[in-house]
């Protein structure tokens, strides 16, 4: 157990709807980082928030928005889905702002969009 | 843009055996790092190896061990007296200094076999 808590474990929905994933940072860690795997696009970095403020982006999409709230804990919204937003929605976090040391991955949102 | 490629899609071995999984990358940096990742049937994404490319001597954790050639770009993984838990998909990253996106290659998939 990684310490990192992830909710739901899976969520169903329709096209068009919108959705939205919640993670909680290992106790202490500020940095909070969501990613994406995908059969098709494998795995990549979404964005990283630091102590409330985003920090980082990478291939999120606009349809996309994330962030993270006084207690650390970080929410991902999804809107307007499609079916290839189907994946597994991942965050980590680490104490520091640097993503270099080790990232403490949560057990994933499974994301099915029918 | 920095790229990471894991040339081995699929790989077995028999438990107790030795295996080698290839990977490289390409970049302009001078400083960055690189990490293995393991996701096993469960989906967890666990760090298994990390190397700063400024250190010139080999990570190594319990039965894993890199062999990082700086000016060849590869970093590859090895597992030594493989276990059936080595069963996972294997992701090879990429950080650069510059940049704090973590690239990740599209893995490897390692059946350890009784």
């Amino acid at each position: 157990d990684s310490g990192v808590t992830q909710t739901p474990k899976h969520l169903i929905t329709a096209t068009g709807q919108r959705v939205t994933l919640r993670c909680s940072p290992r106790s202490g860690d500020l940095s909070v980082y969501w990613y994406q795997q995908s059969l098709d696009q494998g795995l990549q970095f979404l964005i990283q928030y630091y102590n409330g403020e985003e920090r980082a982006k990478g291939n999120i999409l606009e349809r996309f928005s994330a962030q993270q709230f006084p207690d650390l804990h970080s929410e991902l919204n999804l809107s307007s889905l499609e079916l290839g937003d189907s994946a597994l929605y991942f965050c980590a976090s680490t104490y520091r702002e640097r993503p270099q040391e080790t990232q403490y991955f949560g057990p994933g949102t499974r994301l099915l969009v029918l | 843009a920095q790229t990471v490629t894991q040339s081995q899609p699929e790989m077995s071995v028999q438990e107790a055996e030795t295996v080698t999984l290839s990977c490289t990358y390409d970049t302009s940096e001078n400083n960055y790092y690189l990490f293995w990742y393991k996701q096993p049937p469960s989906r967890q994404m666990i760090l298994v190896i990390r190397q700063e490319a400024y250190k010139q001597q080999n990570a190594t954790e319990n039965r894993f061990s890199v062999n990082f050639q700086k000016a060849a770009k590869s970093f590859s993984l090895k597992i030594s007296d493989s276990q059936l838990g080595d069963t996972a998909m294997y992701f090879c990253a990429f950080m650069g200094n510059r940049d704090d996106k973590i690239i990740f290659g599209k893995g490897t998939r390692l059946h350890i076999l009784p």
